[in-house]
């Protein structure tokens, strides 16, 4: 019972660099999400996607992208890292049928540090 | 655009006590959820409890309550008989009701304490 995971836990990069940071889950969610959690604050939201090849900016998008290729997937992608973006990152995923009330699970979260 | 604050940045109670922690928000939507985020050290975001604004009840999970007032725009977490175990940050958030995939709007975090 996997629900969501993220990969990698950790990960430092240097200013300028690119990566991708991962997120599967195998709940048959239709919509997923991606946060930054910067340290002695809340979550607050990057993007989030309502089923596969949808996808729309949250509260702050900018210096991020995304892609929803599958159900399962929705990848978090940083073109040219930079120290604001040292941060700890969530996917979440949830399931709405009739537009009603949806709970979000939460992935366990990759910490991520630009020097 | 909503708001959502957690006035208590720290908390301390004793072992078997009871604890209350605050959350204000602001919204002139009249359909919304609230909800109450458990996050340990490991980083977990763990759903503790989660309240409809269409309902009037209190939402209750075993030793987890919430004293929900509407008009008051107030949302509080009662944590009754605690545990070393509830020791953690406890974040209270938001999610405009309607329908889509609106994100969660969360406050800043309380950090609960537990005295053994």
């Amino acid at each position: 019972n996997a629900g969501v995971t993220q990969t990698p836990k950790f990960r430092i990069l240097k200013i300028g660099q690119s990566m991708t940071l991962q997120c599967t889950q195998d709940m048959n969610h239709n919509y997923m999400y991606w946060y930054r959690q910067d340290p002695g604050m809340g979550l607050k939201l990057i993007y989030y996607s309502v089923g596969a090849g949808i996808t729309d900016k949250g509260e702050v998008p900018n210096g991020y992208n995304v892609s929803r290729s599958t159900t399962e997937d929705f990848p978090l992608r940083l073109e040219l890292a930079a120290p604001s973006q040292t941060s700890v990152y969530f996917c979440a995923s949830s399931y709405s049928f009739d537009g009603g009330e949806n709970i979000q699970y939460f992935g366990a979260g990759t910490r991520l540090s630009v020097l | 655009a909503q708001t959502v604050t957690q006035s208590q940045p720290e908390m301390s109670v004793q072992e078997a006590e009871t604890v209350t922690l605050s959350c204000t928000y602001d919204t002139s939507e009249s359909d919304y959820y609230l909800f109450w985020y458990k996050q340990p050290p490991s980083r977990q975001m763990i759903l503790v409890i989660r309240q409809e604004a269409y309902k009037q009840q209190n939402a209750t999970e075993n030793r987890f309550s919430v004293n929900f007032q509407k008009a008051a725009k107030s949302f509080s977490l009662k944590i009754s008989d605690s545990q070393l175990g509830d020791a953690a940050m406890y974040f209270c958030a938001y999610r405009r009701g309607g329908g889509g995939a609106d994100g969660l709007t969360f406050g800043k975090g309380t950090h609960l304490i537990i005295q053994p």
